[in-house]
């Protein structure tokens, strides 16, 4: 069975960083692409990216370039996204999905002073 | 950037009925397009897949259909467990995919 577990919730001040990961177990991610989507509180889904892991390449949603930084460790079979310069609209729900179609439980970062 | 319109954005329907959501896109999507449920703090699962293709170990009454700009989900008889909110994504942009801003399912 293939299961994608993130990390646990995360409080962030505003200005700062925080890397949220992604593990994968049961399916070699080499293999797929690993997407990235948010959920603000009440919201919507929005892409935030993805990211091959056989080669790390990344593509970005417009809005999200500055923002999130997707990285891949093929060693653990884990994928991670890095969220910079924290703002309150920041809070979200964040989840790691492997092709779209089979998805973490998601992570929600806090930013709050 | 193609928009997804989802209608209604809200839906009461009683067990029984058939139940019909709507996804519109800003331009042809090609069949491109997907159907997500997500129940409350769940996180979303894949329904349909390419317009009409059921996703591994999705009930037969969830069904879906469309072309060009416009597309539907169909659940033919409403069940309790359906209670959700779904997306629509279109994928034709790709790598660049948009999602709809959802329909709330809710029982009479």
């Amino acid at each position: 069975e293939v299961q994608l577990q993130q990390s646990g919730a995360e409080l962030g001040k505003p200005g700062t960083s925080v890397k949220l990961s992604c593990k994968v177990s049961g399916y070699n991610i080499r293999n797929t692409y690993m997407h990235w989507v948010n959920q603000r509180p009440g919201k919507g889904l929005e892409w935030i990216g993805r990211i091959d892991p056989a080669n790390g390449n990344t593509i970005y949603a417009e809005k999200f370039k500055s923002k999130a930084t997707l990285t891949a460790d093929t060693s653990s079979n884990t994928a991670y996204m890095q969220l910079s310069q924290l703002k309150s609209d920041d809070t979200a729900i964040y989840f790691c999905a492997i092709g779209l179609a089979i998805w973490g439980q998601g992570t929600l970062v806090t930013v709050s002073s | 950037d193609i928009q997804m319109t989802q209608s209604p954005s809200f839906l009461s329907a009683s067990v029984g009925e058939r139940v019909t959501l709507s996804c519109r896109a800003s331009q042809n999507i090609n069949k491109y397009l997907d159907w997500y449920q997500q129940k409350l703090g769940e996180a979303p699962k894949l329904l349909i897949y390419n317009t009409n293709n059921l996703h591994t170990g999705i009930p037969s009454r969830f069904s879906g259909s469309g072309s060009g700009t416009d597309y539907t989900l169909t659940i033919s008889s409403l069940q309790p467990e359906d209670v959700a909110t779904y997306f629509c994504l279109q994928r034709n942009s790709w790598p660049m995919y948009t999602f709809g801003a959802g329909t709330k399912l809710e029982l009479k």
